[in-house]
């Protein structure tokens, strides 16, 4: 089974801040991984599929890189709105799927 | 409109079992692999179960292998969880979801929840 470890499991920020969540991956994905960001009482949204494609809708400030083994997601500024779970997901081999264990942003 | 909505949930004792549905709609669901995906209360989310299209392929989380079965019915666009065996650490509040396979389609139903207590 292939394993995602991200860090930092939480991290404190404040608006304007620049944020980077990394994600390794036991094994190579290429660039199978996606980025969800969850928020309490909703569903999780999707940021970014296949590395580094931004979800339509989804702020530019958002951004993905990585291949392989190592990814990471990017917030180029910090928005009130912002400040959530964030979840890495590699879909390397469907339908067998794999979260990180999360990074919750909060405000500082 | 995309749809995935969950029945199912509710109270159930240690050991007995419990049936979650899902009914899709707004998409052609039976071009997609579906799954379960699972949020245990304070815990991050967990990927539960996958099957794929035509069904030739299904998965489970270490977790639940052998009490959990996956199902899906294309005619009646609908998605099956079986869960039988249910211990406490199975609470959780259990979502649906057509996730993304490498491209913008990504749909999520707003969960059933599972609470596994005597």
């Amino acid at each position: 089974d292939i394993q995602m470890t991200q860090s930092p499991s939480s991290l404190s920020a404040s608006v304007g801040d620049r944020v980077t969540i990394t994600c390794r991956a036991s094994q190579s994905i290429r660039s199978y991984l996606n980025w969800y960001q969850h928020k309490p009482g909703k569903a999780p949204k999707l940021l970014i599929f296949a590395a580094s494609s931004l979800q339509s809708g989804v702020p530019s400030r958002f951004s993905g890189s990585g291949s392989g083994t190592d990814f990471t997601l990017t917030i180029s500024s910090l928005q009130p709105e912002d400040f959530a779970t964030y979840y890495c997901q590699q879909s390397y081999r469907p339908p067998s799927i794999t979260f990180g264990q999360g990074t919750r942003l909060e405000i500082k | 409109e995309v749809q995935l909505v969950e029945s199912g949930g509710g109270l159930v004792q240690p050991g007995r079992s419990l049936r979650l549905s899902c009914a899709a709609s707004g998409f052609t669901f039976d071009g997609y692999a579906m799954h379960w995906v699972r949020q245990a209360p304070g815990k991050g989310l967990e990927w539960v179960s996958g099957i794929s299209w035509d069904i030739t392929i299904i998965d489970y989380a270490d977790s639940v292998k052998g009490r959990f079965t996956i199902s899906r019915d294309n005619a009646k666009n609908s998605l099956y969880l079986q869960m039988n065996s249910l211990r406490p650490d199975d609470t959780a509040l259990y979502y649906c979801a057509k996730l993304t396979d490498g491209g913008p389609e990504d749909y999520w139903g707003q969960g059933t929840l599972v609470t596994v207590s005597s």
